[in-house]
């Protein structure tokens, strides 16, 4: 089955600066890759998304990079602000089978 | 609904006993995903329903766990006879269809057994 490993598992950087987390997958049947924010106390939220038939998505200050060769993506977060502090999750799906997640990225943005 | 909505948000249980955690996912989502989430962990995967009927059983830790959906809607999680390992955070999450479509998380139920 699937197994998606996500690095790192820690992260702190100064407000105004980016965010890079990776995330790598296993099965190269695997089609759909979004990313998902987890504040305290809440639920995970998606917040962006890619398809294997796109390289790269942006949302504003958000963005993924997907390389079916290597099997990896990335979420890139530019001019970070405090409220983007939060645990963010990689996850990974093959056909219409269940969301496989990593183990989680906690974000701390510093003002 | 809204959103997905989960119930109770907490539970503290003896050893031993048995729970029900219940889902009641967006109306008109025909997909139903129940997750757990253990301290600092990763979320992993439970069981999840199409409808009424549940096409992947393969992560339920064990038979103490189980599940059913009635009328397409709400869901509920029993834990039997309870142990301390079952301690965790289950998150339910629903989505129109199966498929490469974002699902919508509840808030969880954070179950503790003492």
């Amino acid at each position: 089955g699937e197994n998606v490993e996500q690095h790192p598992s820690t992260l702190s950087v100064q407000e105004g600066d980016s965010a890079v987390i990776k995330c790598t997958y296993s099965d190269s049947a695997s089609n759909y890759f979004p990313w998902y924010k987890q504040e305290l106390g809440k639920g995970p939220q998606l917040i962006i998304d890619i398809r294997s038939n796109v390289g790269e998505k942006k949302d504003q200050r958000i963005a993924v990079t997907l390389n079916k060769t290597a099997k990896h993506f990335s979420l890139h977060i530019t001019e970070t602000q405090p409220e983007d502090s939060a645990v963010y999750f990689c996850a990974a799906m093959t056909g219409n089978t269940p969301l496989v997640f990593g183990k989680g990225t906690r974000l701390s943005v510093i003002a | 609904g809204a959103g997905v909505s989960q119930s109770p948000s907490n539970k503290v249980t003896e050893k031993g006993k048995d729970v029900e955690l219940r889902c009641d996912p967006i109306s008109g989502h025909t997909a139903l995903y129940w997750y757990r989430q253990s301290l600092g962990q990763g979320l992993e995967f439970l069981i999840y329903f199409q409808g009424n009927s549940a096409p992947d059983k393969s992560g339920l830790p064990s038979d103490r766990f189980s599940a059913e959906r009635t009328g397409g809607s709400v869901s509920t999680l029993t834990i039997q006879r309870t142990q301390q390992e079952d301690s965790a955070v289950y998150l339910c999450a629903s989505s129109q269809v199966p498929g490469p479509y974002g699902y919508t998380f509840g808030s969880g139920t954070r179950l503790t057994v003492v």
